[in-house]
């Protein structure tokens, strides 16, 4: 079982729509969670944060995270063509571990 | 935020030379470096993770002669490509990780190798 899953995509949203990307990861002892934009050429930038379970909104972002279930979410409200790139979840274990999962590529229609 | 910066930005070399790579953090300590490989369309691939004034830790599969990791202070890492070949032609991305644990990335170094 790979570490950090996510969806490889592309998932199509018009613009306007809610993008809802996931990402699933099997450490229990994670206490950290992250969520990285790549643009097509570019390196991994860090868009949100999150550590405790519940919702951390940070402007059109919403990062979601509940451990029981071993799930964080990013939801992108409002999606822009400029959104359109690959979203890399990011899980920690402090002192052990940083997995990335392999990405999923969004793609927001105009 | 944490800024991360790597030099140079592209690199065109001939074969069977060697290239060295710097990533520098430029306003934060960074006790682990990490450095990453790309090749078009691919994921992100760890090459290795570096601690400051410690051998490099190698991905299985990572050539340690080939690639050459030196962290000599909390805020330097440079990776030494040797007698690089056209395979080694990728996209070569820094991280640098800061108290919490975050990565923050460099901009990347794209090597072309002739």
């Amino acid at each position: 079982q790979k570490e950090v899953e996510q969806n490889s995509g592309p998932l199509s949203v018009p613009e306007g729509a809610i993008a809802s990307l996931n990402c699933t990861y099997s450490d229990r002892g994670s206490q950290s969670f992250f969520w990285y934009r790549q643009y097509s050429g570019k390196s991994p930038e860090l868009i949100m944060s999150i550590y405790s379970n519940g919702d951390k909104e940070d402007g059109r972002f919403t990062a979601q995270l509940n451990k029981a279930s071993q799930y964080v979410s990013l939801l992108i409200r409002d999606s822009q063509p400029s959104d359109s790139a690959t979203y890399l979840c990011a899980v920690n274990n402090y002192g052990q571990n940083f997995v990335f999962g392999p990405g999923t590529r969004l793609s927001v229609l105009p | 935020g944490a800024v991360v910066s790597q030099h140079p930005s592209w690199v065109i070399c001939k074969s069977g030379t060697s290239v060295k790579i710097e990533c520098r953090s430029l306003d934060f300590q960074a006790t682990t470096m990490f450095w990453y490989r790309q090749f078009p369309k691919q994921s992100l691939m760890l090459m290795a993770t570096s601690n400051e004034g410690s051998k490099a830790t190698y991905e299985q599969g990572v050539e340690k002669d080939k690639f050459l990791i030196n962290h000599a202070s909390l805020t330097l890492s440079t990776l030494t490509v040797t007698s690089a070949h056209p395979e080694d032609s990728s996209f070569y991305i820094c991280s640098a990780s800061d108290s919490w644990g975050t990565q923050y990335f460099g901009p990347g170094t794209r090597l072309l190798v002739l």
